[in-house]
């Protein structure tokens, strides 16, 4: 069965750190490219970023509201990927889901399965 | 980057019936759409891709269609499970890929 489970979730202060992981398993993990999306409490969902495969030399992208702050990274030896926040905003507060890319970035593609989601607020 | 506007965003409908939500995106995206399903609580979960195409173990009852910047997501026959959120999400031109808003479905 394919399945990704995230972790590290939690209460922090604005302006502090948190490392979220995201653990596959029942798939090639190393072929693929994970994504990570989150979604704050009542509202949409909205992409994070993600990161390639080796293949695609583990090639990263974030959204703008994120972009040097967020960090994504993978270790296919533990087939996990992991989303490292800094200087956390109070609007950084959401659910945050990690997915596999499936199909190929010149074809048609989606996102699937995705994780149970992992909570992430931000408080002082 | 790409724009996704859902209509409506919420709709009361009962057991039985038929029902469309539309899915707009601000230039062409050809068939690269995909339909998500989230029930409170829960993760999204992958109906259709690729515009029209069903996600295996996905009942029948869910259809997709459309290309361009106009798409449809049908339910033909609403069954009590389907009562949750449906977003769209396009994959043509990325990053960023990017979700409509949300539509609600809701019991009558």
């Amino acid at each position: 069965e394919v399945q990704l489970v995230e972790s590290g979730g939690g209460l922090v202060q604005p302006g502090g750190s948190l490392k979220l992981s995201c653990a596959a398993s029942g798939f090639t993990f190393s072929g693929s490219a994970m994504h990570w999306v989150r979604q704050a409490s009542g509202k949409g969902l909205e992409w994070v970023g993600r990161i390639r495969s080796k293949a695609n030399s583990y090639a990263t992208a974030y959204a703008a509201s994120v972009k040097g702050r967020f960090t994504i990274s993978r270790d296919d030896s533990k087939n996990t990927a992991y989303l490292q926040m800094n200087s956390l905003k109070t609007e950084d507060t959401a659910v945050y889901y990690c997915t596999r890319f499936v199909g190929a970035a010149a074809a048609y593609n989606w996102f699937d399965p995705w994780g149970q989601g992992t909570l992430v607020t931000v408080s002082s | 980057d790409i724009q996704m506007t859902q209509s409506p965003s919420s709709l009361s409908a009962s057991v039985g019936d038929r029902v469309t939500i539309t899915c707009r995106a601000s230039q062409s995206i050809s068939s690269y759409l995909n339909w998500y399903q989230q029930k409170p609580g829960k993760a999204p979960k992958l109906l259709i891709y690729a515009a029209s195409s069903l996600q295996s173990g996905v009942p029948s009852r869910f259809s997709g269609s459309g290309s361009g910047t106009d798409f449809t997501l049908t339910i033909s026959s609403l069954q009590p499970e389907d009562f949750a959120t449906y977003y769209c999400q396009q994959s043509y031109s990325t990053p960023p890929d990017t979700f409509g808003q949300g539509t609600r479905l809701e019991i009558k």
